[in-house]
């Protein structure tokens, strides 16, 4: 069964516009950490952000934000005010395994790929 | 500067021809994992590490090899080549949780573009 679903594979935007990524997730474990990835035309896999699973807090970075809610197996990233630097690939990860030492690997989405029009 | 080295960035070889990509990191980090990644498939974790000589396998093991007899390094072998295996590989890694379990940013490498004819 696949564990991190990114269901969207292509979204195009015109400059400016608020777009948002969905990310879910499938784990039983109740320790786990989220992170999302940004992979520029460069190719280069760039970290933004890392989410444990007892911290619901939304975060704000800037034109970025997260939404976490465990209710729905959720982790959405939003960019606002999207520009054509935004234009690449962007993954969603699991990390499972934390405590219990089972199948404790890292397991990436099929990643979206972004495209942000001048 | 912390980082992950990979060698090469770009190789072609032919079908049988065995090659190593090695992977270096300067971090003191325990996990260390190899990724493979495909149009539309995304990233596929091959083998991971979570400290030397502990090794396990990934999503997509098959034709490859790993070893970590020491802490920085942990190269990826591919014994027999096949076109299948064209692709493009990360190397990745990362410090561990209480007992297990990636759960800091994931460090990586730039990527080996791998061609098998």
């Amino acid at each position: 069964a696949q564990k991190v679903t990114q269901a969207q594979t292509e979204i195009s935007v015109v400059e400016k516009e608020d777009v948002t990524l969905d990310c879910v997730y499938e784990t039983r474990d109740t320790t786990y950490y989220l992170f999302w990835y940004k992979q520029p035309p460069s190719g280069e896999l760039v970290f933004l952000i890392r989410r444990n699973s007892f911290d619901e807090q939304n975060e704000i970075s800037g034109r970025y934000s997260w939404n976490f809610q465990k209710s729905t197996s959720s982790f959405n990233f939003t960019i606002t005010a999207s520009q054509v630097v935004d234009s690449a690939v962007y993954f969603c990860a699991l990390s499972e395994g934390i405590y219990t030492g089972a199948n404790s690997k890292l397991t990436f989405g099929k990643g979206i790929t972004l495209s942000v029009r001048p | 500067e912390a980082q992950v080295t990979q060698n090469p960035r770009y190789l072609i070889t032919v079908t049988g021809k065995k090659l190593t990509v090695t992977c270096s990191q300067n971090m003191n980090h325990e996990y260390m994992s190899w990724y493979r990644q495909d149009p539309g498939l995304g990233l596929r974790q091959i083998y991971y590490s979570m400290n030397v000589e502990v090794t396990d396998k990934g999503d997509v093991p098959e034709g490859y090899k790993v070893s970590r007899k020491e802490k920085r390094n942990f190269p990826l072998i591919l014994e027999s080549p096949s076109p299948n295996q064209t692709s493009l590989y990360f190397c990745a890694s990362s410090n561990i949780g209480p007992v297990s379990g990636v759960t800091g940013e994931l460090f990586f490498g730039e990527g080996s573009r791998l061609t098998v004819l």
